[in-house]
């Protein structure tokens, strides 16, 4: 059974501070993604990547960053929290050959 | 890029009744259309999902059509009951090739006892 793990469930940040989401997957999936959900807007994709130290911006990638040193792990990094960015973030992986997205249970960020 | 839209926002249906969520996409590039359901506080998960090479695909209860003219897939959902009720997802991409799924806005799907 896949899974997906993110680190911090619940976090409360302070505007202007580096916040880092942890994302790691069990099944060598090649391509992982960063979503964020907020009721009205559905999941949008913030930046993913297909390979190892590779990265492509999403639809909203402004105010983030990510990083994949490993297979398995996929970091969203906010430079400086800003309070538009509490929201709910998903993590999620997907096998190259593979036709199912497997998410992770959500971070729920709050900045204040 | 891809744009999803989906319709409607919330539904209510009675225990039993049949439910229909629509979404229509832009990109006729796409080929791959899958359905997400989300229970509260839960991860999304994949209930269901078609290719542009099949007209209608069918698992038990639930069922996903697809008109590639007119660019809109549906999703059906018989003999509803309580744990139905969840937020649905729709998506489209291109697989294989440019993996980025392109989510819909949710559907609130709420059955009544």
């Amino acid at each position: 059974d896949v899974k997906v793990t993110q680190s911090s469930r619940y976090l409360v940040k302070r505007t202007g501070e580096k916040v880092f989401l942890e994302c790691v997957q069990d099944m060598d999936h090649e391509n992982m993604f960063w979503y964020r959900q907020d009721p009205g807007l559905g999941l949008r994709l913030i930046y993913f990547s297909y390979d190892v130290k590779m990265k492509e911006k999403g639809d909203i990638p402004e105010g983030y960053s990510v990083s994949r040193e490993k297979k398995e792990r996929f970091s969203l990094i906010l430079e400086s929290a800003s309070t538009n960015q509490t929201s709910m973030y998903l993590c999620a992986s997907l096998a190259a050959a593979g036709n199912t997205i497997y998410f992770g249970e959500g971070s729920w960020l709050t900045v204040v | 890029g891809e744009n999803v839209e989906q319709h409607p926002s919330t539904l209510s249906v009675q225990e039993g009744d049949s439910a229909v969520i629509k979404c229509t996409y832009s990109d006729s590039a796409s080929n791959y259309f899958p359905w997400y359901k989300q229970e509260l506080g839960k991860r999304p998960q994949l209930i269901i999902d078609i290719r542009s090479n099949v007209g209608e695909k069918k698992d038990q209860r639930i069922a996903v059509t697809l008109n590639k003219t007119a660019k809109h897939f549906s999703l059906h959902i018989t003999e509803t009951q309580p744990e139905d009720s969840a937020v649905y997802f729709c998506a489209a991409s291109r697989r294989f090739g440019n993996e980025k799924l392109t989510f819909g806005t949710g559907t609130r799907l709420t059955i009544i006892p």
